[in-house]
């Protein structure tokens, strides 16, 4: 079955520094992925998607890659602030309707 | 625009009874998904509405169910609630074209006692 994987559960980064998070995917090859934010005690938010025909996706200090030879996505934050600290999520669309499978997610801290 | 809305934000219940969430999804988005979070087993696809009509399904118990109506708000039922069931329920909306991110609601978080 799809399955996503998050290598780490928890990154700690100073601030300034950039914050690289991984997701990796098995079983099968997803069109696109999106990652999400998610702050304690609140829903997700959409942060970028990037499809599979795209090396790279960029959004203010934020950088998406998807490699599917590696079968791989890399989440980069530069210049990361501790207002970056939350967990990070990847997700896939699985088969054209809403439903998104979910990393288990990666819990980031950046400190001053 | 207004973001996705659910009531309640925070529900007690006890083993055996059940419960009732509500979602109310942006104007104008027709597919509604519920996701149920824990920390053990982070996001958990329930299922989800598109147009009334249920489009996917998650693999959970029969206890849970849902439906969507006409103005494409949406509701989720636990029947005989079990101390496992006590989650942050999340519903989602989204235009429903595909590979459309999904804008969360603030979530539910059932207590089952």
């Amino acid at each position: 079955s799809q399955k996503i994987e998050q290598n780490s559960e928890a990154l700690n980064i100073q601030e300034g520094k950039t914050a690289t998070l991984t997701c990796n995917y098995t079983n099968y090859s997803p069109a696109y992925l999106q990652w999400y934010r998610q702050d304690p005690g609140r829903g997700p938010v959409f942060l970028l998607l990037i499809r599979e025909n795209e090396k790279e996706k960029r959004k203010e200090r934020l950088k998406v890659t998807f490699d599917t030879t590696l079968k791989q996505s890399l989440f980069h934050i530069t210049a990361s602030q501790p207002a970056d600290s939350a967990t990070y999520l990847c997700a896939q669309l699985y088969n054209q309707g809403g439903k998104l499978i979910f990393g288990q997610g990666t819990e980031l801290s950046v400190k001053p | 625009k207004a973001g996705v809305t659910q009531t309640p934000r925070y529900l007690i219940k006890t083993r055996g009874q059940q419960v009732t969430l509500s979602c109310s999804p942006i104007s104008g988005h027709r597919s509604v998904s519920w996701y149920q979070q824990t920390p053990g087993q982070g996001l958990q696809f329930l299922f989800e509405y598109f147009s009334e009509t249920q489009r996917n399904k998650g693999n959970f118990p029969g206890r849970f169910s849902g439906r969507q109506f006409s103005n494409s708000r949406s509701e989720m039922n636990v029947s005989t609630l079990e101390l496992g069931d006590s989650a942050l329920y999340l519903c989602a909306s989204s235009p429903g074209q595909g590979s459309d991110e999904q804008f969360f609601g603030p979530g539910t978080r059932l207590t089952v006692l």
